[in-house]
């Protein structure tokens, strides 16, 4: 059963921000977000994660609601080479279940 | 650093045969994970384990065996390889020492089965 919940696709502007929205409506109080994406047939990479603060590093920000009930991933100048599947993950103390992710496709 | 160390990358497999996937890494992590990923699909976890001597079922356990006797080594095992088992198989890491950890992944492991 998902916890998450993700547009399959999305469409970028080289150069724009990418904004991908997840929604966690069922998160609990000691379950974070994570965020990961696969390039091609690629193994996962780390990009994010949060618990209830916004969170910014040198790939991306990640912006929470107060509730923690959805939360977006902001790449803020989308190159070419982010064309790329986006998971949101959310879990506690227990492995990482990915679901299908975002499909982001950057557009030159 | 090699990271995350997968063998063999590719193998082509007859109905029935049994082969082991080798993970090794050299971060001194506690934490591992085999995960299988089917085309269009997201991975599915299949065993990890949490330490040395120690390993547990994910959510499609079924066909496969795991064993983690040193830190650094975690092998998945496919006693008789059938059809539905093709697919590629990613091998992760994790330092949950130091908060959640962010997990590494191998390069993937392409199985197919005839």
């Amino acid at each position: 059963d998902a916890k998450t919940t993700q547009p399959p696709s999305m469409d970028c502007a080289e150069g724009r921000a990418a904004n991908l929205p997840c929604n966690h409506s069922t998160i609990s109080g000691n379950e974070y977000v994570y965020w990961y994406r696969q390039i091609h047939s690629q193994g996962p990479q780390y990009i994010i994660h949060g618990l209830k603060n916004n969170e910014t590093n040198e790939m991306a920000s990640l912006i929470i609601t107060e509730d923690r009930k959805s939360s977006t991933l902001i790449l803020p100048h989308a190159t070419l080479r982010d064309t790329a599947v986006y998971y949101c993950i959310v879990a506690g103390n227990t492995p990482l279940v990915f679901g299908k992710g975002t499909r982001l496709s950057v557009i030159a | 650093n090699a990271g995350v160390t997968q063998t063999p990358k590719f193998r082509v497999l007859k109905t029935g045969q049994s082969m082991t996937l080798l993970c090794a890494q050299d971060m001194n992590h506690e934490y591992m994970y085999w995960y299988r990923q089917d085309p269009g699909m997201g991975l599915r976890l299949i065993h990890y384990s949490v330490g040395e001597g120690t390993t547990a079922k994910g959510e499609v356990p079924d066909g496969y065996n795991v064993s983690r006797l040193k830190k650094q080594n975690f092998l998945l095992g496919l006693e008789s390889a059938a059809p539905s088992q093709t697919s590629v198989y990613f091998c992760a890491s994790q330092d949950r020492r130091v908060g959640t950890g962010e997990l590494f992944f191998g390069e993937g492991s392409r199985l197919t089965v005839l």
